[in-house]
């Protein structure tokens, strides 16, 4: 079985601040891990993936995650937070089915970047 | 490229009666998802095909809920009856698949249903 947690429903920061949104996962097998973000009333779209290559990922709009085995972690950052960067992100963890990836998601966590 | 369709947008309900909801995924992609969002969670499987074949339905509620592909392009989800707790935005997805090898999914709008 595989899961994530995400270890926090709502962060606020101001904008020109660091943003760090916390993953932790479960899995049986190596895992490949996502990172979504959400707008308001817009589909999901991938941030950034880890695939068992390099341990730190770099993704759009200027965010990063660091995939560390023995904490089971997968936070994403980004060091200066942006107005647009306001939406909800999910961490995701997938298992490939043979017919494709299937994606277990976790609760999401909510930003709000203030002025 | 243009992406993932869905039709409708929003959709609202009377609990008993029927609702369909239609994706047209990315063309080439041979793989096709269907997800449920309920309001404060994150997206969950319902079914997965592979062109027309059903990969994966173990979390789809198979007394009311049905889905088909029969082309192996255009996807149609139906649920009948609607309940209350079927309140939620329905996500359309797609991605290649090429050998052991599986590609980013690509997610449509979403179909927002109300259920009263």
């Amino acid at each position: 079985a595989q899961s994530v947690t995400q270890l926090d429903s709502h962060v606020s920061v101001s904008e020109g601040t660091p943003v760090l949104l916390r993953c932790n996962y479960s899995s049986s097998y190596s895992p490949s891990l996502f990172w979504y973000v959400q707008h308001p009333n817009k589909g999901l779209q991938l941030l950034l993936k880890y695939t068992s290559a390099a341990t730190l990922v770099k993704g759009i709009n200027g965010f990063e995650a660091e995939f560390k085995k023995s904490e089971t972690s997968f936070h994403l950052t980004k060091p200066s937070a942006h107005m647009s960067d306001a939406a909800e992100y999910f961490c995701v963890v997938t298992l490939f089915t043979g017919g494709g990836n299937k994606l277990t998601f976790g609760t999401g966590t909510q930003l709000k970047v203030e002025l | 490229e243009a992406g993932v369709a869905q039709s409708p947008r929003y959709k609202i309900i009377e609990k008993r009666q029927s609702v369909a909801f239609w994706c047209n995924p990315i063309s080439g992609h041979a793989t096709l998802y269907w997800y449920q969002q309920i309001l404060g969670q994150g997206p969950k499987l319902l079914i997965q095909f592979q062109n027309n074949g059903v990969v994966d339905d173990s979390q789809l509620p198979k007394d009311r809920f049905s889905a088909e592909r029969l082309k192996g392009v255009d996807s149609t989800l139906k649920i009948q009856p609607a309940k209350l707790e079927d309140s939620a935005v329905y996500l359309c997805a797609s991605s290649l698949v090429r050998g052991p090898v599986s590609y980013e999914q690509y997610f449509g709008p979403g179909t927002r249903l109300t259920v009263t």
